[in-house]
């Protein structure tokens, strides 16, 4: 089976200083890592994916997230953070031979100005 | 990149009447489409799996008489709530599967007075 879990509710962080959003998973193979980001009233929108590959994947707006096989973790990291990152972000994982995709609780981004 | 155009975009209904919602893949054709609802700061529930030309996989819990879904085409998917109930109140998003990943529609918010 495969699970997904995002330990923080919500993360505060300054406009200006680094951010993390934790993620961590569990399956029984390779697995298949997204983030995604939602605002409000809307669908989500695809940030940054890892299948394989260098451990450090790039996405959109600046995000990145390393993926740790031993820490079973693909935190998203983003060096800046902008007023404007501020959102509802969703980590979800799947399993190689799954094509249905288990999603993280959630994580609320507030960031001040 | 991969698009999914879902309709309506909000709507408020009586209750017990029916709302159809629709999902068009716009340049890809997707075999699969995922049917969440979501509730207020909470995650992603799936409702059910749709797959081109076939019976749709209902998760627990989830009434197929009551919210009815089609995959008629490559390109649409319909999820329809019958009989709707204020409780059925809420957000639904649809998810296509495309490559390695999804893609999301914008969501619908419905209202059922």
């Amino acid at each position: 089976a495969q699970s997904v879990a995002q330990p923080e509710d919500q993360v505060n962080v300054a406009e200006g200083n680094p951010l993390t959003v934790k993620c961590t998973y569990s399956v029984s193979g390779n697995p298949y890592l997204f983030w995604y980001v939602q605002y409000p009233n809307r669908g989500l929108q695809f940030l940054l994916k890892y299948i394989t590959g260098d451990n450090l994947v790039k996405g959109s707006y600046g995000f990145e997230a390393e993926f740790n096989k031993s820490q079973t973790s693909f935190h998203l990291k983003k060096p800046s953070a902008l007023v404007s990152d501020s959102a509802l972000y969703f980590c979800a994982v799947r399993e190689g031979g799954s094509y249905i995709p288990t999603f993280g609780r959630g994580t609320s981004l507030i960031v001040h100005p | 990149g991969a698009v999914v155009s879902q309709h309506p975009s909000w709507v408020i209904c009586k209750s017990g009447t029916s709302v159809k919602i629709e999902c068009r893949s716009l340049d890809f054709q997707a075999t699969t489409m995922f049917w969440y609802r979501q509730f207020p700061k909470q995650s992603l529930m799936l409702m059910a799996t749709s797959n081109e030309g076939s019976k749709a996989t209902y998760e627990q819990g989830v009434e197929k008489d009551k919210f009815l879904i089609n995959h008629a085409s490559l390109t649409l998917s319909t999820l329809t709530v019958t009989s709707a109930h204020p409780e059925d109140s809420s957000f639904y998003i649809c998810s296509g599967g495309w490559g390695d990943g999804y893609t999301f529609g914008s969501g619908t918010r419905l209202t059922v007075v």
